[in-house]
């Protein structure tokens, strides 16, 4: 199955650091690990892709395990505007067809 | 730029009807993807085009639904006839090169509702 895991919902406070796991167990070695989010309603919006090195830029860090089985998106100081559902999504084989998941949904307390 | 455009913003019709869901992809960008999304499906990636083409449309539910490209800068997804099933959020997404670890910029989405 090319879905991902990922915990239904999470929370946390503001201006808090934010760990967002996502398991993807059946990953093939040429697979790039998608990160995307969606604020309430409105479109998914990129954060960040890797495949095996840990990657940062001025949204997020993703965190690679070295079996790259497992993944994290690391949301350094939550805010309130980074309320939203976060999918981490792997390519399907087909590099075109990304396969979503249903995401976490991610609260964040004042 | 103005990022990818879908039109209508909301559309309310009743059972039978045939509904069009239109897109203007970001200029330059040569992939265009339509998704479907439902609170209990997720998204559903419906169909993708390359270079206007239609690449895949295995998602595409029935032949109720079918949709075009006819140019670089437009895509329809039409529904004919429209059932009460068929309601969810229609997103249109445009990527660049289709190296396939692009990034996919999506557009607002159409809130579709049948009656």
């Amino acid at each position: 199955d090319a879905k991902t895991t990922q915990p239904n919902s999470m929370e946390s406070n503001e201006e808090e650091p934010v760990h967002l796991p996502c398991n993807h167990s059946t990953i093939s070695g040429t697979d790039y690990i998608h990160w995307y989010r969606q604020l309430p309603s409105q479109g998914p919006e990129y954060v960040i892709h890797g495949l095996t090195s840990n990657v940062n830029n001025r949204m997020a860090s993703l965190a690679i395990a070295e079996d790259r089985k497992s993944s994290t998106l690391i949301l350094h100081r939550a805010t309130l505007r980074d309320a939203a559902v976060y999918y981490c999504i792997r390519n399907a084989g087909n590099n075109r067809k990304l396969i979503w998941g249903l995401g976490t949904s991610l609260a964040v307390n004042p | 730029d103005a990022g990818v455009i879908q039109s209508p913003r909301h559309e309310v019709t009743e059972m039978g009807q045939e509904v069009t869901l239109r897109c203007k992809p970001i200029s330059g960008h040569d992939y265009l993807f339509w998704y479907r999304q439902t609170m209990m499906r997720g998204l559903e990636l419906l169909i993708y085009f390359n270079n206007n083409v239609p690449i895949d449309d295995s998602g595409m539910p029935e032949d109720r639904f079918s949709a075009k490209m006819p140019n670089a800068s437009f895509s329809t997804l039409k529904i004919q006839p429209s059932e009460p099933r068929d309601s969810a959020v229609y997103f249109c997404a445009s990527s660049l090169f289709g190296t396939g670890n692009e990034k996919l910029f999506f557009g607002s989405g159409t809130q579709l509702s049948v009656l």
